[in-house]
């Protein structure tokens, strides 16, 4: 099982849009996660950190499920300026940030 | 405050030869990090710092070495250049551990001919 992964998409919706990404991790000593945000060409950044009682960030909602190994982010009212693609982040038992391939998003008007 | 900064931002290098790829931080962040990210891949850690005078590598070290004389500078060598070796490399520093949120710089697009 890879460490961190994601489906790579794309996923492709209209503006006004519910979206969810999915990412599953292998290390179950992992402690922190984030979802960071990577548009085309330019440097990663962070989006949110995803918290145990899950968190929300305006249209943007983190979850994590400790059982499942499972951390997920949903996007309401999709913007245009959300297309990008976006990275699961996962801290290998303390000593390392794991980044997933990422998922592409491209919303459409 | 202009956070992490990469020079060049572009570079195209012949097979055999050698450059520097420079990374500074102005944010007294403790750990640094270089990453390669190719198309379609996830980002791949080349080597890391915990502080001045302390680096280690990472996951796909070979054909890199690294020096961290100061807190601010990072910088990334590769000898002898080879095809492999064209990518995206970013530069990302964080304050306190490997865990931390780690911001990045803008990148350098590398070609190897």
């Amino acid at each position: 099982r890879k460490e961190v992964e994601q489906d790579p998409g794309p996923f492709n919706v209209p503006e006004g849009a519910t979206v969810a990404f999915n990412c599953t991790y292998s290390n179950s000593a992992s402690q922190s996660f984030f979802w960071y945000r990577q548009d085309c060409r330019k440097e990663p950044k962070l989006l949110m950190s995803v918290y145990s009682s899950g968190n929300e960030d305006g249209r943007f909602t983190a979850q994590l499920n400790r059982a499942s190994q499972y951390i997920s982010l949903l996007i309401r009212d999709s913007k245009l300026s959300d297309s990008a693609t976006y990275l699961c982040v996962v801290n290998q038992a303390g000593t390392a940030l794991i980044f997933g391939k990422g998922t592409t998003l491209s919303v459409s008007s | 405050n202009a956070g992490v900064t990469q020079t060049p931002k572009f570079r195209i290098l012949k097979i055999g030869q050698s450059m520097t790829l420079q990374c500074a931080q102005d944010m007294n962040h403790n750990y640094m990090y270089w990453y390669r990210q190719d198309p379609g891949m996830g980002l791949k850690l080349i080597y890391y710092s915990v502080g001045a005078g302390i680096t280690d590598k990472g996951e796909v070290p070979n054909g890199y070495n690294v020096s961290r004389s100061t807190t601010e500078d990072f910088p990334l060598r590769l000898e002898l250049a080879a095809p492999s070796q064209t990518s995206v490399y970013f530069c990302a520093s964080s304050y306190s551990s490997r865990t931390d949120t780690q911001y990045f710089g803008p990148g350098t697009r590398l070609t190897v001919l």
